[in-house]
């Protein structure tokens, strides 16, 4: 089954630095990625994801990167801000399996 | 809000009691979940149900007994809990699951479950 590992495990970064998270999978036939952010007290909230047939997406200030050969996605947060703090979590799946979740990343943006 | 919605948001039971935990999702999707959420382990996938029938059980003990009586809906039965099973405990629904599924879950706050 699929496995997917998630570091750094915690993360620290002044605001207005860049923030990167990264994700390895290991079933090649997986095709889907998302990634989750969750603020204390809530559940995690889906904040962008990226498809197979896609090597990059961006929506504002958060961007995630694939690159299938490697098996590994990344997130790009820039221009950090306080409210930016949260767990974070990374995800894949083939289509038609659930998502297997890496274990997160805790994000501290120090103001 | 993310159209999904669970009750009660916290509770605490003793080992001998008999509790469920409720969700609703308000989406029109048709697969629902329930993950178990803890310090030692993030994110454990519990049950899956797809148009009402459960489609996976990840050897959940006999403890956690779930029902879903239609798409909208997902009940999970507490009984006889052990300290251990204290966690959050988070529904989500996608609009589907299975051969050609569009898999984006939306995950409810979750209830946060003490066993005394």
């Amino acid at each position: 089954g699929e496995n997917v590992e998630q570091h750094p495990s915690t993360l620290s970064v002044q605001e207005g630095d860049s923030a990167v998270i990264k994700c390895t999978y290991s079933d090649s036939a997986s095709n889907y990625f998302p990634w989750y952010k969750q603020e204390l007290g809530k559940g995690p909230q889906l904040i962008i994801d990226i498809r197979s047939n896609v090597g990059e997406k961006k929506d504002q200030r958060i961007a995630v990167t694939l690159n299938k050969t490697a098996k590994h996605f990344s997130l790009h947060i820039t221009e950090t801000q306080p409210e930016d703090s949260a767990v974070y979590f990374c995800a894949a799946s083939r289509g038609n399996t659930p998502l297997v979740f890496g274990k997160g990343t805790r994000l501290s943006v120090i103001a | 809000e993310t159209g999904v919605t669970q009750t009660p948001r916290h509770l605490v039971m003793g080992m001998t009691n008999k509790k469920s935990l409720k969700c609703e999702q308000h989406l029109g999707h048709n697969a629902m979940y329930w993950y178990k959420q803890s310090a030692k382990k993030p994110l454990e996938l519990m049950f899956v149900y797809s148009l009402e029938e459960r489609v996976e059980n990840n050897s959940v003990p006999s403890r956690f007994s779930p029902e879903c009586p239609n798409s909208s809906h997902l009940f999970l039965h507490l009984h006889t809990l052990q300290p251990e099973d204290s966690a959050l405990y988070l529904c989500a629904s996608s609009p589907n699951v299975g051969q050609g599924a569009v898999n984006e879950q939306f995950f409810g706050p979750g209830t946060r479950l003490t066993v005394l």
